[in-house]
């Protein structure tokens, strides 16, 4: 149990391309998720919260209007890229927490790799 | 935020015990210690979590210090597939966000 899925696994398109990254918690639901990225041989970071039904909070120094993030059902996050540059080739990874106790663990997806040409 | 403090890298040979240390000497009394791996180009799997007992599970074992001030993941019989990045994470009693240090790498020679 506990499965989040990411879709897609991994992308390249021309810089200026938006691109939407999908997280899906698929056997429970997720009020809460969250999106990371990762760069090589570096460790996750946090980029924002995403809350169903609201606004997402994002972390200082991530552009909210460059990576708009929906949670619209208790189980679909979705993160745009939107005019993707390739600075912005990374590693893109969510997660989902089964309940809404904060000390549970989250479970991850298997990432999403960006490579913007 | 608590801080941790894990080796860079530790080597083991297949089949044998492998303990992973973390120091995190300045958690809050309320906060679980999370441990997560990462293998290769994969997002992260929970391994085991807990906030003062030991605790076991089918994938590894935690031995947390009484002080809390540090804990141990134990995998019991080391397989090449326990090869990754373990994570030792203090936290999420206030909030759900997990801080991401930069963890153990863990290699398995077989």
């Amino acid at each position: 149990g506990a499965v989040v899925s990411q879709h897609p696994s991994w992308v390249i398109c021309k810089s200026g391309t938006s691109v939407k990254i999908e997280c899906r918690s698929l056997d429970f639901q997720a009020t809460t998720m969250f999106w990371y990225r990762q760069f090589p041989k570096q460790s996750l970071m946090l980029m924002a919260t995403s809350n169903e039904g609201s606004k997402a909070t994002y972390e200082q120094g991530v552009e909210k209007d460059k990576f708009l993030i929906n949670h619209a059902s208790l189980t679909l996050s979705t993160l745009t890229v939107t005019s993707a540059h390739p600075e912005d080739s990374s590693f893109y990874i969510c997660s989902a927490s089964l309940a809404r106790d904060p000390n549970q663990p989250q479970h991850f997806g298997d990432g999403t790799r960006l490579s913007i040409l | 935020d608590a801080k941790t403090t894990q080796p860079n890298s530790m080597e083991s040979n297949e089949e044998e015990p492998v303990h992973l240390p973390c120091n995190h000497s300045t958690i809050s009394g309320t906060d679980y210690i999370h441990w997560y791996r990462q293998l290769p180009s994969q997002g992260p799997e929970y391994v085991i979590h807990g906030l003062t007992s030991n605790v076991n599970n089918r994938m590894a074992s935690l031995a947390i210090a009484e002080d809390r001030k540090s804990s141990t993941l134990i995998l019991h019989r080391a397989t090449l597939r326990d090869a990754a990045v373990y994570y030792c994470i203090p936290g999420g009693s206030s909030n759900y966000q997990l801080i991401w240090g930069a963890g153990t790498k863990l290699i398995i020679k077989p």
